[in-house]
């Protein structure tokens, strides 16, 4: 599966658009790009995924960008319930799921 | 509600005991899945099952075993044989047996052994 970078950490304020970035450069042609976060001590979250065009759930929206080499992660409006560690992963299928380090997003008040 | 339990939320055990970590669905996913996530590790992929009665090793499967044997329940043991077995231990399920599926965590089993 291809390699991906994200940002450390991020903060958002609370009622704000939160944007997400994910570098993919390397991604294939039939690869999947798929957004989970997870809170602290609990299981990750599913949030979108997509393969070229761009998607939108009732969580977020995902935005790729025409060659594909990245993508981002959108939360309309965030609130504190956000806050948490969001991973951006590629995936062709091999079943396992891969997560790097992720971004740390810290929604304020 | 629909979804993937887990159980017991954390659990503490002596060094030596196997312990079953249990985790069931009422999604009708035919994959399951179990995972290992350690701090600064990520996470790793232990065993999944696309079928009833069928299962396979993922990277670490070694001081572990698992079974099949209804749809809707995947359960983990952790053997004495795995060598640090102190981790959050998260099961996942998917819809259908296609690798690319969208996988659903449950909640975890924080297990500590002492």
């Amino acid at each position: 599966d291809a390699k991906t970078t994200q940002p450390t950490s991020m903060d958002c304020a609370e009622g704000r658009a939160a944007n997400l970035p994910c570098n993919h450069s390397t991604i294939s042609g039939n690869e999947y790009v798929y957004w989970y976060r997870q809170i602290h001590s609990q299981g990750p979250q599913y949030i979108i995924h997509g393969l070229k065009n761009n998607e939108t759930n009732e969580m977020a929206s995902l935005i790729i960008t025409e060659d594909r080499k990245s993508s981002t992660l959108i939360l309309p409006h965030a609130t504190l319930r956000d806050t948490a560690v969001y991973y951006c992963i590629v995936r062709v299928g091999d079943y396992k799921l891969s997560f790097g380090a992720g971004t740390t997003v810290t929604v304020r008040a | 509600d629909g979804g993937i339990t887990q159980s017991p939320k954390y659990l503490f055990r002596k060094e030596g005991q196997n312990v079953t970590l249990s985790c069931e669905q009422n999604l009708n996913h035919d994959a399951m899945y179990w995972y290992r996530q350690d701090p600064g590790q990520g996470l790793r992929l232990i065993y999944y099952s696309q079928i009833v009665n069928d299962f396979q090793k993922g990277d670490i499967a070694e001081g572990y075993s698992v079974s099949r044997e209804k749809k809707e329940s995947f359960p983990l043991t952790v053997t004495s044989a795995q060598k640090n077995p102190t981790a959050f231990y998260l099961c996942a399920s998917s819809p259908h047996r296609i690798s690319t599926d969208t996988q659903y965590f449950g909640p975890g089993t924080r297990l500590t052994v002492l």
